[in-house]
């Protein structure tokens, strides 16, 4: 099975802090998401990736930005934390987003708190 | 823009009913759709993908169905048990690697 691991289930940060989610997939997928999951605005997407080094923006790009070096690794920088930035963090994958019965798989999600 | 919308937004149902979810989307020229439960605090969990070319899928008590022309999916689940409760999201895949997701179904099913 496809496995997405996120480092950290809870965060704590304060607001002016940059703050970095990590994602590490095992099976070698080209593509790569990072959404946010608010009560009332379901799943937005932020960023997202189909190879190393490159990365499009999503639906809410704004105050964030992305890595991916490593093609197992996507990471999620938030440049510097506002309140609003508090939310539940998923990352995603799926293999290469061309045949069209590709499954998208996602970590257990990272709970971020900006104070 | 794709929208997607799932009706009801919540549902609960006794042990043991047959139920029904619903997703509608409003672009009908779509690539798949995907069924996904999402249990408190955790990741999503993709259940059943439908493609385009399909009209449904089954998986043990789940079985969705996929309407492109109307632009609907059902989530039929039989038998439902208390470990059924979580919140049931559809999303459906347009263009590209981007999916459009639906704010979900938040199912509770009674002992």
């Amino acid at each position: 099975d496809v496995k997405v691991t996120q480092s950290s289930r809870y965060l704590v940060k304060r607001t002016g802090e940059k703050v970095f989610l990590e994602c590490v997939q095992d099976m070698d997928h080209e593509n790569m998401f990072w959404y946010r999951q608010d009560p009332g605005l379901g799943l937005r997407l932020i960023y997202f990736s189909y190879d190393v080094k490159m990365k499009e923006k999503g639906d809410i790009p704004e105050g964030y930005s992305v890595s991916r070096e490593k093609k197992e690794r996507f990471s999620l920088i938030l440049e510097s934390a506002s309140t609003n930035q508090t939310s539940m963090y998923l990352c995603a994958s799926s293999l290469s987003g061309i045949a069209t019965n590709e499954k998208l798989f996602f970590g257990s999600g990272t709970q971020l708190s900006v104070l | 823009k794709q929208e997607v919308t799932q009706i009801p937004a919540a549902l609960s149902v006794p042990e043991g009913e047959n139920l029904v979810l619903n997703c509608s989307f409003t672009d009908s020229a779509i690539y798949n759709l995907q069924w996904f439960r999402q249990d408190p605090g955790k990741g999503l969990t993709s259940l059943l993908l439908i493609q385009s070319s399909q009209r449904e899928q089954t998986s043990g008590r789940l079985n969705a169905s996929l309407d492109k022309s109307s632009g609907r999916s059902t989530l039929y689940i039989a038998a439902s048990q208390p470990g059924d409760s979580a919140t049931y999201l559809c999303a459906v895949k347009t263009s590209g690697s981007r999916l459009t997701f639906g704010e979900g179904t938040q199912l509770t099913v009674n002992p």
